[in-house]
């Protein structure tokens, strides 16, 4: 069975900090992977697209993916109060758009 | 991205009775896809809805429980039939870049069955 896997968290980290989400992923044959942010009581938002080993820079967002060891992961730099939300990791195997979800890591940033 | 509602936001049915929930696209989108969210969880994908073909649903998933309408690029409907309080959950539509394999979500329905 294709599965996705977070820590569930809580994952706390003070103001300013570098906030560090992991996703490990089963199906060797996984080709897109993303990353949404979900706030309590709202929908998930897409805000990281990977596609290719290494990392992908997108303001404080880095996503970082090796697909030798089936891991991909967030780092967030400079965390804000605004970034406490689940970050949920998905991943597509390719020749469908059909994506599995992990099941999320809650964020804190404490002021 | 395409903007993305649904209606209704919010309900609450008794146990036994049907709720369709609509799902709207500003622009045109070949795949659409339903989710379900039960509280403190992930998303676990109903069905994945083409338009001009059947939907196809996931393991644990059947068509008389949730039928699928998509009669054209920018609208498809979910209906919840034959309810019971194990239904209550948020659902949510989401639409898919061919070319990305991103989606996207609507805000979506959040329903309690009594």
């Amino acid at each position: 069975q294709k599965e996705v896997e977070q820590n569930s968290g809580p994952l706390s980290v003070p103001e300013g900090a570098i906030a560090s989400l992991n996703c490990t992923y089963s199906d060797r044959v996984s080709q897109s992977f993303f990353w949404y942010r979900q706030y309590s009581g709202k929908s998930p938002e897409l805000i990281m697209s990977i596609y290719s080993n290494g990392d992908k820079e997108d303001g404080r967002f880095t996503a970082q993916l090796n697909k030798a060891s089936q891991y991909v992961s967030l780092l967030i730099r400079d965390s804000q109060p605004s970034d406490s939300a689940t970050y949920l990791c998905a991943v597509n195997a390719g020749g469908y758009q059909k994506v599995t979800f992990g099941t999320g890591t809650k964020l804190q940033v404490i002021p | 991205s395409a903007v993305i509602s649904q209606k209704p936001s919010r309900d609450i049915c008794q146990r036994g009775t049907s709720l369709t929930i609509q799902c709207q696209v500003d622009s045109q989108v070949t795949m659409m896809f339903w989710y379900r969210q039960q509280p403190g969880q992930s998303l676990t994908l109903i069905a994945t809805a083409n338009q001009g073909s059947e939907a196809t649903y996931e393991s644990g998933f059947v068509i008389d429980k949730f039928p699928i309408s998509r009669p054209n690029l920018t609208f498809s409907t979910l209906t919840v039939s034959n309810m019971s309080p194990e239904d209550s959950s948020i659902y949510l539509c989401s639409v898919g870049d061919g070319a990305s394999y991103e989606q996207y979500f609507g805000p979506g329905t959040r329903l309690t069955v009594t």
